[in-house]
């Protein structure tokens, strides 16, 4: 019964390669969205989904590709990766964007790039 | 200026004792305020909600400050199981991005 859920947990490739995250929520919630937090424990917004749609896009570089089939999954396709794309990817999700709705984690996605 | 900024810590306080942390911000537009707590390895969870007049969830006590754009959480009689890393977030406006400070870590030992 897990509320957000994403696959893989761990992924170890090397430079150039392209990787997908997928991320799912069970909660019937609206919005979805990805973090990545770096080596230096900062948590920060990469994009945001509302009902399918990008609501919020944060200066990422464009080699990074969300994307959204439904209300319920939000994916992150990366090309060519880097090895400062080495992080811990977080998908979220909360009711409806913005305040009072907290947002629900899930468990991560520790991404390695060698 | 970072737009949330916290001590990392750690700060290691021994069990029953009071700790506070404080949080900055430097949006002055900034209108929503929380502490959310991520244990090591783990994923980030809303710890409370921040209101204007301060609030209080059993041993924890969260205080706004707006003319001076700072957010404290106090934590009363520590448990071991509080040992974890507190992130201060703000939020613009709503519907707005949430952003995180880096954490402050809390170690209580026995």
């Amino acid at each position: 019964d897990t509320a957000v859920s994403q696959t893989p947990k761990y992924l170890v490739t090397q430079m150039g390669n392209d990787k997908s995250i997928k991320c799912e929520q069970n909660l019937g919630h609206d919005t979805m969205y990805w973090y990545k937090q770096d080596s230096k424990k900062f948590l920060k917004i990469m994009f945001s989904y509302n009902n399918k749609e990008l609501i919020i896009n944060e200066t990422v570089p464009n080699r990074f590709s969300p994307k959204s089939p439904d209300k319920a999954h939000l994916n992150l396709h990366i090309n060519s990766l880097e090895l400062g794309d080495s992080a811990v990817y977080f998908c979220a999700s909360s009711l409806k964007s913005g305040t009072p709705y907290e947002q629900y984690f899930g468990p991560g996605t520790r991404l390695t790039v060698t | 200026r970072k737009e949330v900024e916290q001590d990392p810590g750690p700060f290691n306080v021994p069990e029953g004792a009071t700790v506070a942390f404080n949080c900055t911000y430097s949006n002055s537009a900034s209108q929503s305020f929380f502490w959310y707590r991520q244990d090591c390895r783990k994923e980030p969870k809303l710890l409370m909600s921040v209101y204007s007049s301060g609030n209080e969830d059993g041993r924890f006590t969260a205080q706004l400050n707006r003319a001076s754009q700072y957010i404290s959480l106090l934590i009363r009689d520590s448990k071991l199981s509080d040992s974890a890393t507190y992130l201060c977030v703000v939020e613009k406006s709503s519907g707005d991005k949430l952003t995180f400070g880096t954490g402050t870590r809390l170690a209580v030992r026995p």
